[in-house]
């Protein structure tokens, strides 16, 4: 069974920095591109950012680009989001994902619970 | 960046009727195109990709249609279960863009 766990959100300062994580299990995480994507609370879905399966693609929304950096450890079946200059903006739930086809098409399949980040004084 | 426009923003709707949720792209995303279903307190689920593929484990009252710039989502008899928040989405070009949602309610 395809499982995706998120973790690592809470309070965050406006300009400081945190690191999300997401554990995946259940299938081959290598193979799969993963893409993280976003929901402010009361609002819709916004796509944050892709990684391809060997993590040599990466791909960012540009709201978040310069300041957010995906990435991922094949050994440890774990994508990570690494968020600096954080802003009130990116207050959100924010949820991993998994692309259906391996490669990034950008259609996923899968989704973690989310884990809701905070950012404020 | 593709604009992806939902209509309408709610949909009031007596369970056992026919729904019929539309989206537009700003440009063409060919068949490029998914939906998903997202419950209050819960992640999106996948519904249909490629504008009328249903994704595994969606009911056979979900259907999908259009291409180009125009898409439908049509839920054919409305359950209990199918009252939720629907979403849009394109694929074909970075960065990837949903809609604003229709929210489907009990009338």
């Amino acid at each position: 069974e395809v499982q995706l766990l998120e973790s690592g959100g809470g309070l965050g300062q406006p300009g400081g920095s945190l690191r999300l994580s997401c554990a995946a299990s259940g299938f081959t995480f290598s193979s799969d591109a993963m893409s993280w994507v976003r929901q402010a609370p009361g609002k819709g879905l916004e796509w944050v950012s892709a990684i391809s399966g060997s993590g040599g693609g990466t791909y960012y929304a540009d709201s978040v680009k310069g300041r957010f950096t995906v990435s991922r450890d094949n050994s440890k079946n774990t994508l990570y989001l690494q968020m600096n200059s954080l802003r009130d903006e990116d207050t959100a739930v924010y949820y991993c994902a998994r692309d259906q086809r391996g490669d990034i098409y950008g259609d996923f399949d899968y989704w973690g619970q989310g884990t809701l980040v905070t950012v404020s004084s | 960046e593709i604009v992806m426009t939902q209509s309408p923003a709610t949909l009031s709707v007596s369970p056992g009727e026919r729904a019929t949720l539309s989206c537009r792209a700003s440009q063409s995303v060919s068949s490029n195109l998914a939906w998903y279903q997202q419950k209050p307190g819960q992640a999106p689920r996948l519904l249909i990709y490629g504008a009328s593929t249903r994704a595994t484990g969606t009911p056979a009252s979900f259907s999908g249609s259009g291409s180009g710039t125009e898409f439908t989502l049509t839920i054919s008899s409305l359950q209990s279960e199918d009252f939720a928040v629907y979403y849009c989405q394109q694929y074909l070009n970075w960065p990837l863009t949903f809609g604003q949602g229709t929210k489907v309610e009990i009338k």
